[in-house]
């Protein structure tokens, strides 16, 4: 079964709207949280990551909510462009952080 | 150029006859990982490795080998490869695990067993 649960799983949003994406998870051994982006024949590449620590962490549009209470934790893309558009995958490590384990992925979709 | 090679991108073959996706690393990296993309289920990790000679079980490590000889190289070996293990695959290598640093991933091999 998955592990982190990760929806949607396909989103159209308007160029210049909010894109989110949730992700839960219920191994509480997890300690560091990663989102991915990825681009149709390239790999996987870190966009942003968050230890639980900290309920929140923002990098330019880029921002993950962390609720550890509630084992859930998501993504917004602020300002959304055509350029985003992109498959995301959030991911959780394990301690000791030799395993990581994704989710199913976002495909996200930014109108003109 | 800092960056995670592997060869070859695309590879179609018959059950049962092996073949090993080579995976190399330019950044000294000492940890290397290879996962497997299916639609619907992300990425699932197949082996890791630690360092030199030090490797260990991901999720779905079933009908798959790994070396790490050197600490370059982390070769995906499939001894005898069936349709189900038709999918995409990443290798991909970090600095430290312990630090949490960024893993950085290939640029994909697209399997098809026939």
């Amino acid at each position: 079964q998955q592990q982190v649960k990760q929806s949607p799983q396909s989103l159209i949003v308007q160029k210049g709207g909010i894109s989110i994406i949730n992700c839960a998870y219920e191994n509480t051994a997890f300690d560091y949280f990663p989102w991915y982006q990825q681009f149709p024949g390239k790999g996987p590449a870190l966009l942003i990551a968050i230890r639980p620590d900290v309920s929140e962490k923002k990098e330019g549009r880029f921002t993950i909510s962390f609720n550890k209470s509630a084992k859930q934790f998501s993504l917004h893309i602020m300002d959304s462009q055509p350029g985003d558009s992109a498959t995301y995958f959030c991911a959780a490590l394990d301690t000791g952080g030799f395993k990581t384990i994704f989710g199913a992925g976002t495909r996200l979709f930014v109108k003109a | 150029e800092a960056q995670v090679t592997q060869n070859p991108r695309y590879l179609i073959t018959v059950t049962g006859k092996k073949l090993t996706v080579t995976c190399s690393q330019n950044m000294n990296h000492e940890y290397m990982s290879w996962y497997r993309q299916d639609p619907g289920l992300g990425l699932r990790q197949i082996y890791y490795s630690m360092n030199v000679e030090v490797t260990d079980k991901g999720d779905v490590p079933e009908g798959y080998k790994v070396s790490r000889k050197e600490k370059r190289n982390f070769p995906l070996i499939l001894e005898s490869p069936s349709p189900n293990q038709t999918s995409l695959y990443f290798c991909a290598s970090s600095f430290s695990r312990v630090e949490r640093d960024e893993q950085f991933f290939g640029p994909g091999t697209r399997l098809t067993v026939l």
